[in-house]
């Protein structure tokens, strides 16, 4: 059974600091992978999808890479702004359809001005 | 540009009364979901729909119908709200097939069973 594990829980960094957030997976028959954000009482916004022939996917700050061998996926955020500050969770699709998501339980970061 | 819209925002209900959270969408996607979110379980998938006139049943099915009207609408119905029920509800779509697209999520639905 696939099962998505994003560590740390929570992280506090300062303001401009670049951060990188995790997420593991166990099984690496995934068709794709997804990131999103979500902030207090809304719903999720995706950020970036890499699909399984993929590396990496990059939009402004944000770079998502995989590793579908190792079961890795790493967000990476330059330059964090308080504006960052929200959960982030990825889910990977595990059949073709996208019918099957599992969703991790997300890292929910703190930036500081 | 709307999205996923989803209704109402909000909601109490007492034991046993019945509701339906309203679903629809404006990108053509022809896979939609519902899923509920609890503090500590993460998002866990209650119904699916893969295309129109097409529904499966998710992790956590029991206790809600679904209904997928056409391809723009999927509705979830409480037909006798439990308070285990009490949860954010969240619609989501996206196409599925050879090249899944990205998942677009509703804003969510509060619903509070007494």
């Amino acid at each position: 059974k696939q099962e998505v594990t994003q560590i740390p829980a929570a992280l506090s960094v300062p303001e401009g600091e670049n951060l990188v957030l995790n997420c593991s997976f166990t099984d690496s028959a995934i068709y794709n992978l997804q990131w999103f954000r979500q902030d207090p009482g809304k719903g999720l916004t995706s950020l970036l999808l890499i699909q399984s022939s993929q590396r990496e996917q990059t939009s402004g700050r944000l770079n998502a890479s995989l590793d579908k061998s190792s079961g890795r996926s790493t967000l990476y955020i330059a330059a964090s702004q308080p504006g960052d500050s929200a959960t982030y969770l990825c889910a990977v699709s595990t059949n073709q359809a996208g019918t099957a998501l599992i969703f991790g339980k997300g890292t929910t970061l703190s930036v500081s001005s | 540009n709307a999205g996923v819209t989803q209704t109402p925002k909000f909601q109490v209900l007492k034991t046993g009364q019945s509701m339906t959270l309203q679903c629809a969408q404006d990108m053509n996607h022809n896979s939609m979901y519902w899923y509920r979110q609890d503090p500590g379980m993460g998002l866990r998938l209650i119904y699916y729909s893969a295309s129109e006139g097409t529904t499966d049943k998710g992790e956590v099915p029991n206790g809600y119908n679904v209904s997928r009207l056409n391809k723009r609408e999927f509705s979830l119905r409480l037909e006798s709200a439990a308070p285990s029920q009490t949860s954010v509800y969240f619609c989501a779509s996206r196409n599925s097939g050879v090249n899944t697209g990205e998942l677009f999520f509703g804003e969510g639905s509060r619903l509070t069973v007494l």
